[in-house]
C-alpha cells in the first residue's frame, strides 16, 4: 500500500521561530489535506491542499504531486500551534484517507 | 450544525464483550469513516463508506463491523473486545465534490480501554 511519511517526527521551537514541516507520499494521489491535533486530542483542518500553495494566516501549505511531497510552514509560532501536525492522502480510488504517523510540535515560551 | 457527533466519550469494556461506538453527522455527508489512534501514533482507517448501503475495509478492519443505512449514520461494531483493541477511535465525514473530496471533519472521538 502507499507509504506516507513525515519529518521531523518532533520538533522544539521558541516561541516566534518559523519551522517546516514535510510530507512524503510514495505513490500517486489524488488530493492531500493537513491537519492540527492539539493537547485536548481534537482533529482540526488545516488546509485541503491537492497541488500548488495555500495560506492561511500564518500557516501556508504547498504541494508539489508531481514530485510526491508536501510543506507545511509556520512563521512566528506561538504556544498554541503546538501539538501534532498530520498529512493524509488521498489514493487515487477515491474516499480513502490514508494518515501519515505526524510531526509533534512543542513551542516554548 | 453540530457537526460529527461520536458517543460515548469514555468506555471500559472487559475481555470479550461487545459494544457499538455510534456516530452521527448532520452535514449531508455522503463519506463516513472510522480510524483508530493508539497513543503516540498516527490515524489508522478501521472502515469508510462512500453512501448509504456501501462500505469497505481500511487499513486494519480485523475485529470490527460497520454498517451505513442511513447517510446520517455510521455505528462501528466490536464484537469480542481485545485488550489490542483499546485506542482512541475517531469518527469522520467529507462529501464528495466533483474530482475532489471536501475536506475531513472529526468528531471529538471515543477512549476506549479493554481490560
Amino acid at each position: 500500500g502507499i507509504q506516507v511519511e513525515q519529518s521531523p517526527p518532533d520538533l522544539i521551537l521558541q516561541e516566534g521561530a518559523n519551522s517546516t514541516l514535510r510530507c512524503n507520499f510514495s505513490d500517486s494521489v489524488n488530493n492531500l489535506q493537513w491537519f492540527h491535533q492539539n493537547p485536548w486530542g481534537q482533529l482540526i483542518n488545516l488546509f485541503y491542499i491537492p497541488s500548488g500553495t495555500k495560506q492561511n494566516g500564518r500557516l501556508s501549505a504547498t504541494t508539489v504531486a508531481t514530485e510526491r511531497y508536501s510543506l507545511l510552514y509556520i512563521s512566528s509560532s506561538q504556544t498554541t500551534d503546538s501539538g501534532v501536525y498530520f498529512c493524509a492522502v488521498e489514493l487515487n480510488q477515491g474516499g480513502k484517507l490514508i494518515f501519515g504517523q505526524g510531526t509533534e510540535l512543542s513551542v516554548k515560551p | 450544525n453540530a457537526g460529527v457527533t461520536q458517543t460515548p466519550k469514555f468506555r471500559i469494556l472487559k475481555i470479550g464483550q461487545s459494544m457499538t461506538l455510534q456516530c452521527t453527522q448532520d452535514m449531508n455527508h455522503n463519506y463516513m469513516y472510522w480510524y483508530r489512534q493508539d497513543p503516540g501514533m498516527g490515524l489508522k482507517l478501521i472502515y469508510y463508506s462512500v453512501g448509504a448501503g456501501i462500505t469497505d475495509k481500511g487499513e486494519v478492519p480485523n475485529g470490527y463491523n460497520v454498517s451505513r443505512s442511513t447517510t446520517e449514520d455510521f455505528p462501528l461494531r466490536l464484537e469480542l473486545a481485545a485488550p489490542s483493541q483499546t485506542s482512541v477511535y475517531f469518527c469522520a465525514s467529507s462529501s464528495f465534490q466533483g474530482i475532489y473530496n471536501s475536506p475531513l471533519h472529526f468528531g471529538n472521538g471515543t477512549r476506549l480501554t479493554v481490560t
